[in-house]
């Protein structure tokens, strides 16, 4: 079927490790971004990118890094985690202009 | 820098009343979109509003915008239990395709 997925669904590391969080998609849709969900904080944007190799900073890029070698692929890495990163990790896909539809989330414990 | 704020952030309701959530932004939007999440869920595009004026209706929810004073509403009709979940609104940038999410409204409908 068409989606979005994203891996793993849940993760704990520890401060310190690197950790990468997969999203995969099967529209081909141009557009795909990578949100945070905190309390208090609604969805922040941490990177987006508008094609394969096009990637740009959202709202609270730092200790994050991305990569978009695929048009389908959109990994996020924690190179160093750090309690302030655990989170709910959403990623999202879109056309131009058109509802971003959402992966289920990865939760991330970071202890 | 396009902010925004909806309110209220908790809602409890009783079923049958009607309610309505607000979403101001901070400047220029060119679209406006209305989410729902079910907890521990992903999120779920339910209206996109396109110009001054647009109305949305899907059931029990009713969207419009009104871009001069930057404020969208959604209103709820005859609450039923099955609408209790999370609503955000977020709105794009002139570029159209960066989403700026709200805090959400937490909605509670109590039989």
């Amino acid at each position: 079927d068409a989606g979005i997925t994203q891996s793993p669904r849940y993760k704990i590391t520890e401060t310190g490790r690197q950790v990468t969080l997969m999203c995969h998609q099967t529209w081909s849709h141009s557009y795909m971004f990578w949100y945070r969900q905190d309390l208090g904080h609604g969805l922040r944007l941490i990177y987006y990118s508008a094609a394969a190799d096009i990637t740009d900073k959202g709202e609270v890029p730092d200790g994050y890094v991305v990569s978009r070698s695929k048009t389908e692929n959109f990994p996020l890495t924690l190179e160093s985690a750090t309690r302030s990163q655990t989170s709910v990790y959403f990623c999202a896909s879109s056309e131009y202009s058109q509802p971003q539809h959402f992966g289920d989330g990865t939760r991330l414990s970071i202890l | 820098e396009l902010k925004v704020e909806q309110n209220p952030l908790f809602l409890s309701m009783q079923e049958g009343k009607n309610y309505t959530i607000y979403c101001n932004y901070s400047t220029t939007s060119d679209r406006l979109y209305w989410y729902r999440q079910d907890p521990g869920k992903s999120l779920e595009s339910l209206f996109v509003l396109l110009s001054n004026g647009a109305v949305k209706q899907e059931g029990r929810l009713m969207a419009s915008l009104d871009t001069k004073a930057r404020l969208s509403t959604l209103h709820i009709t005859a609450a039923v239990h099955d609408l209790s979940a999370t609503y955000f609104c977020a709105a794009s940038n002139n570029a159209g395709n960066m989403l700026t999410f709200g805090g959400g409204t937490r909605l509670m409908v109590k039989p």
